[in-house]
């Protein structure tokens, strides 16, 4: 089936920590990966992404890891702040029957104690 | 300047009741997404627009409708509406259909039946 998991639902990190957000996917045949965050009240936003063909990806003060051989993929966060806290999703891109669609993990809720 | 925007973004409504969310995107991309997020904070696409064809119909009930007038438009229309689908409801755009295109995200509807 499709399913994108994560390891930890919530996450409490100390204001200039490094953050480790784990995910783990189902769909083999994923060739696209995405990490959303989404504040209180607001839609998701895009925050960094990953092709297949790639096992890491830096973005400013963020970090993807992909490992496909275990179906696991990452967001590395520096110096956590304040501003961090929110829900993290990963989402992949699963391609079935000639249709392609984004599929989001449940969500880690991270917050950053000052 | 809103990329995406959705309309209203609180609905009350009573059960039975039929109502129409709408969506517009200025991005001049081509396809449209909408998505359901539960009481969970779970993300589900429901439906995906390209040049306002219909792409993906996630097993919705029949009493989702979605309408795309142009590419810039996918309003949602819900009949007879029960307790269950009380969520927030995403609309999202992205440049392309398929593989390596990020999804921007609306501020999402709050849609609570009673």
């Amino acid at each position: 089936g499709e399913s994108v998991g994560l390891h930890l639902p919530t996450l409490s990190v100390q204001e200039g920590d490094n953050s480790i957000i784990n995910c783990a996917y189902s769909n083999s045949a994923s060739d696209y990966f995405i990490w959303y965050k989404q504040e209180s009240g607001k839609g998701p936003q895009f925050i960094i992404d990953i092709r297949s063909n790639m096992d890491k990806r830096q973005g400013q003060r963020v970090t993807v890891l992909l490992n496909k051989t275990v179906k696991h993929l990452s967001l590395q966060i520096a110096a956590t702040q304040p501003g961090d806290s929110a829900v993290y999703f990963c989402a992949e891109n699963i391609s079935k029957g000639g249709s392609e669609k984004l599929v989001f993990g449940k969500g880690t809720k991270l917050t950053v104690n000052p | 300047d809103t990329a995406v925007s959705q309309t209203p973004k609180y609905l009350v409504t009573q059960m039975g009741n039929d109502k129409s969310i709408k969506c517009e995107q200025n991005l001049g991309h081509d396809t449209m997404y909408w998505y359901k997020q539960d009481s969970k904070k779970f993300l589900k696409i429901m439906f995906s627009y390209n040049n306002k064809e219909l792409i993906i119909n996630e097993t919705v009930p029949n009493r989702f409708s979605p309408k795309s007038p142009d590419k810039a438009h996918l309003n949602l229309h819900i009949n007879s509406l029960e307790l269950g689908d009380s969520a927030v409801y995403f609309c999202a755009s992205s440049q392309a259909y398929g593989w390596g295109s990020e999804a921007f995200f609306g501020q999402g509807t709050r849609l609570t039946v009673v």
